[in-house]
């Protein structure tokens, strides 16, 4: 089975705090995801990754960057935390190829900025 | 701009009802069409279509995809209280997949 692993399940940060959220893929996946869910906003992409150190702006890139030194690793980074940026966070990975586009989640990271 | 719009938002039905769940898109570069199931964590996969007209099924679920109208359905029949969820469309569009708000689906006993 593919397993995606987000470091945290529950985050609580300061304003003005750099974030590090982490995911790991162990399927060798080539693309990569972050996602934040909000409340009748559904899922809205924030950065995508097809390749190591490779990265692509999402719909709302504002205020994160990201990070792809391995394979199997994908970053989101928020560098100076607000509270707008309370959220829940999606990791995803897919294979890559062809029309095999389905992606797996990880279990989410809920973040609180205070 | 892309745009998925599902609906209902909301659906409240009894156990053993049918229901049907739409999903609208209008994307740019589409290859396909995902739909998720989300209870309390990570969504996981259902379907992907690919093809118009060609009904996939799973159980009591199925779904079916119209390239030309630009829509796909999503049905549950028999339902029961282990399918309340919110479910999700998700346009592929060159690999990365643009979500729906979702339908959120109560079966009640």
């Amino acid at each position: 089975d593919v397993k995606v692993t987000q470091s945290s399940r529950y985050l609580v940060k300061r304003t003005g705090e750099k974030v590090f959220l982490e995911c790991v893929q162990d399927m060798d996946h080539e693309n990569m995801f972050w996602y934040r869910q909000d409340p009748g906003l559904g899922l809205r992409l924030i950065y995508f990754s097809y390749d190591v150190k490779m990265k692509e702006k999402g719909d709302i890139p504002e205020g994160y960057s990201v990070s792809r030194e391995k394979k199997e690793r994908f970053s989101l980074i928020l560098e100076s935390a607000s509270t707008n940026q309370t959220s829940m966070y999606l990791c995803a990975s897919s294979l890559g190829s062809g029309f095999r586009t389905e992606a797996f989640f990880g279990q989410g990271t809920r973040l609180t900025v205070v | 701009e892309d745009k998925v719009v599902q609906s209902p938002l909301s659906l409240v039905v009894h156990e053993g009802d049918t229901v049907t769940l739409n999903c609208s898109y209008e994307v740019t570069n589409f290859r396909s069409l995902l739909w998720y199931k989300q209870e309390k964590k990570a969504p996981t996969f259902l379907f992907m279509l690919t093809s118009s007209g060609i009904e996939k099924k799973s159980g009591r679920l199925s779904s079916i995809l119209d390239k030309k109208e630009l829509f796909s359905i999503l049905n549950i029949t028999a339902t029961q209280t282990g399918d309340s969820a919110v479910y999700l469309c998700a346009p592929d569009q060159a690999q990365k997949l643009v979500f729906g708000q979702g339908t959120r689906l109560t079966i009640n006993p």
